[in-house]
């Protein structure tokens, strides 16, 4: 089925641990986005790419790196997990000229 | 910054009622403009999209309007149903940019 892939969907770390959480889509979107649902605080912006090779930051950067090496997979590393960063993870992609965002089903992640 | 203001935070309706969710952006240069519905535990459903070049969008049961003059969306849910509950998120974009900036939502529910 077409769309955004995020694996896993559920993550244990404990504090200092690195991972990476997977996103990928295969519609063709340029466009693609971290973000993270926290309750009280709605989706923020970590960080966001327009298309392979190109990344810059979002609302909320820091703990995190990506990298777009295919138009197709955008993954989010945590370089030193630390309990701020227990959230819900959402990538999202889009074509260009505003068609609409689709959002993955979300990697549930705690930091322990 | 731009700042989204989804009101009322919460909304609580008799099975069949028609009903109104409010959104509101700090910046009125809103260039395009989505809602989606969360379903617990669930990622983001795209329910409208209005580009830039529109003022309004209907899908079945739901309309969506942005006014650009004051920064401001409605959604309508008409002859509302149990199946409606959840919660109703509407993001924005500015022009010039695809990066969308989230409201905190509006948790929805529908009494049988």
């Amino acid at each position: 089925n077409a769309g955004v892939t995020q694996t896993p969907k559920f993550q244990v770390l404990k504090t200092g641990q690195s991972m990476t959480l997977q996103c990928a889509q295969d519609m063709n979107h340029e466009y693609m986005s971290w973000y993270r649902q926290d309750p009280g605080m709605g989706l923020r912006l970590i960080h966001y790419s327009v298309g392979a090779g190109i990344t810059d930051q979002g609302e909320v950067p820091n703990g995190y790196n990506v990298s777009r090496s295919t138009t197709e997979d955008f993954p989010l590393r945590l370089l030193s997990a630390a309990p701020s960063q227990t959230s819900v993870y959402f990538c999202a992609s889009s074509r260009q000229g505003f068609r609409g965002y689709t959002f993955g089903s979300g990697t549930r992640l705690t930091v322990v | 910054k731009q700042e989204v203001t989804q009101i009322p935070a919460a909304l609580s309706v008799p099975e069949g009622e028609n009903l109104v969710l409010n959104c509101s952006f700090t910046d009125s240069a809103i260039y395009n403009l989505q809602w989606f519905r969360q379903d617990p535990g669930k990622g983001l459903t795209s329910l409208l999209l209005i580009q830039s070049s529109q003022r309004e969008q209907t899908s079945g049961r739901l309309n969506a309007s942005l006014d650009k003059s004051s920064g401001r969306s409605t959604l309508y849910i008409a002859a509302s149903q149990p199946g409606d509950s959840a919660t109703y998120l509407c993001a924005g974009s500015q022009g010039g940019s695809e990066k969308l900036v989230f409201g905190k939502g509006t948790k929805l529910t529908v009494n049988p």
